[in-house]
């Protein structure tokens, strides 16, 4: 079945580049996610790049796609203390059925910045 | 545009009692969507809308949840006999297409 896996924890220091992994499983997923969520707070969208592309930059964030491995990262350039939350990646699997909203999430990186 | 909004944003019931949660999704969005997320977890689909047509649901949605979206705009997300199991964030999100989907603030829910 379809699974998303994500290490847990991630602790950078202030202005390093932060570099968050994810590996899928399902090889016909055509989007994938990168989500941000704030302690109480709902997902927020911070990118998400189609399976045909290798890298997708978006000022601070690039997204590298390995389709092969089946390896996400989201790299964080210059991070801030306001990048600390929750980051999810997500997939779309491509041939569920024909699901039209099926994202499945991993469990989420908690990324740590410190002063 | 404000965003997706979900009401209440908090709710403590008493196992056993029944709970509703309301969604507004983007306006013009045409696709509705509620995932579940417990503690430590990442978020679990629930079911999917576009328009007022429910498509899919999935497993997880036992027979006690119940969603509507009777005019294609906002959706209700019903549970009945609350269990103190179906303690969790209620997460509403809406797209216009496939690949951006916008998540709500979700709705707490704290069965004791």
């Amino acid at each position: 079945g379809e699974d998303v896996e994500q290490s847990l924890f991630l602790s950078v220091r202030e202005g390093d580049s932060s570099v968050i992994n994810c590996t899928y499983t399902d090889s016909s997923s055509t989007y994938l996610y990168w989500y941000k969520q704030e302690p109480g707070a709902g997902l927020q969208l911070l990118t998400y790049i189609f399976s045909n592309m290798d890298m997708k930059q978006d000022q601070r964030l690039t997204v590298l796609l390995n389709k092969k491995d089946k390896h996400l990262s989201l790299r964080i350039a210059d991070t801030q203390t306001g990048d600390s939350a929750i980051y999810f990646c997500a997939e779309t699997p491509g041939n569920y059925g024909g699901s039209q909203g099926n994202l499945i999430f991993g469990k989420g990186t908690k990324l740590s910045v410190k002063p | 545009d404000t965003g997706v909004s979900q009401d209440p944003r908090h709710k403590i019931t008493k196992r056993g009692q029944n709970v509703t949660f309301r969604c507004d999704p983007i306006s013009e969005h045409n696709r509705l969507y509620w995932y579940r997320q417990t503690l430590g977890q990442g978020p679990e689909f629930l079911t999917y809308f576009q328009n007022e047509a429910q498509l899919e649901k999935s497993r997880l949605l036992s027979d006690r949840f119940s969603a509507e979206r009777p005019k294609g705009s906002f959706s209700t997300l019903e549970i009945q006999r609350t269990e103190q199991g179906d303690s969790a964030m209620y997460l509403c999100a809406s797209s216009q297409n496939r690949n951006t989907i916008y998540f709500g603030e979700g709705s707490w829910l704290t069965v004791v």
